[in-house]
């Protein structure tokens, strides 16, 4: 089955600067890459996707990348902000349209 | 609307307990997942259905069972649960099950078993 690897596991970060999240996967079948926010008690926001037929993909701050031959898929967030603080997942999406997430990254920005 | 709403949002419950979780949305979605989160974890999946049919269940005990009586609603019947079993449970929705479809959360239910 898929296997998704995420790093870093947490990310502090000055506000304004930016914040960069790795994900690799391990399914050359996967051809839907969606990133999800989770705040504290809440449930996983999609704030970005991206298919396999794209290399990258921006909305306002948050743009994604995705390197088909080498499976890695990256997340950007540029001039942070406080609340961008939250748990980040990658997941990748194969067969049955089963998410399967990467380990979260905690990121912390610091006012 | 990506609303897919979730009863109860917390449930307390003894290991010889039956209860169930709800879960609805109104967005013409035929596809309905049952996932679960433990604290600072991913979330998991547990089952998918596809047009009101079990399509996928990963090896979940039967400790737990999902019904889906028409394609808004779907259950999870639990019974018999252990304190392990105590996790967030998340209901998803996409508008059909082919890869590639969005997948929007429930906020979810809290389940404490005692």
């Amino acid at each position: 089955g898929e296997n998704v690897e995420q790093h870093p596991s947490t990310l502090s970060v000055q506000e304004g600067d930016s914040a960069v999240i790795k994900c690799t996967y391990s399914d050359s079948a996967s051809n839907y890459f969606p990133w999800y926010k989770q705040e504290l008690g809440k449930r996983p926001q999609l704030i970005i996707d991206i298919r396999s037929n794209v290399g990258e993909k921006k909305d306002q701050r948050i743009a994604v990348t995705l390197n088909k031959t080498a499976k890695h898929f990256s997340l950007h967030i540029t001039e942070t902000q406080p609340e961008d603080s939250a748990v980040y997942f990658c997941a990748a999406v194969a067969a049955g349209n089963k998410l399967t997430f990467g380990g979260g990254t905690r990121v912390l920005v610091k006012p | 609307d990506t609303e897919v709403t979730q009863t109860p949002k917390h449930l307390v419950m003894g290991m010889t307990n039956k209860k169930s979780l709800k879960c609805e949305q109104h967005m013409g979605h035929r596809a309905m997942y049952w996932y679960k989160q433990k604290a600072k974890k991913p979330p998991e999946l547990m089952f998918v259905y596809s047009y009101e049919k079990l399509s996928i269940n990963e090896s979940v005990p039967s400790r737990f069972s999902p019904e889906c009586p028409n394609s808004s609603l779907l259950n999870l019947h639990l019974h018999a649960l252990q304190p392990e079993d105590s996790a967030l449970y998340l209901c998803a929705s996409s508008l059909g099950s082919g890869n590639g479809n969005t997948i929007y959360f429930g906020e979810g239910s809290w389940l404490t078993v005692v």
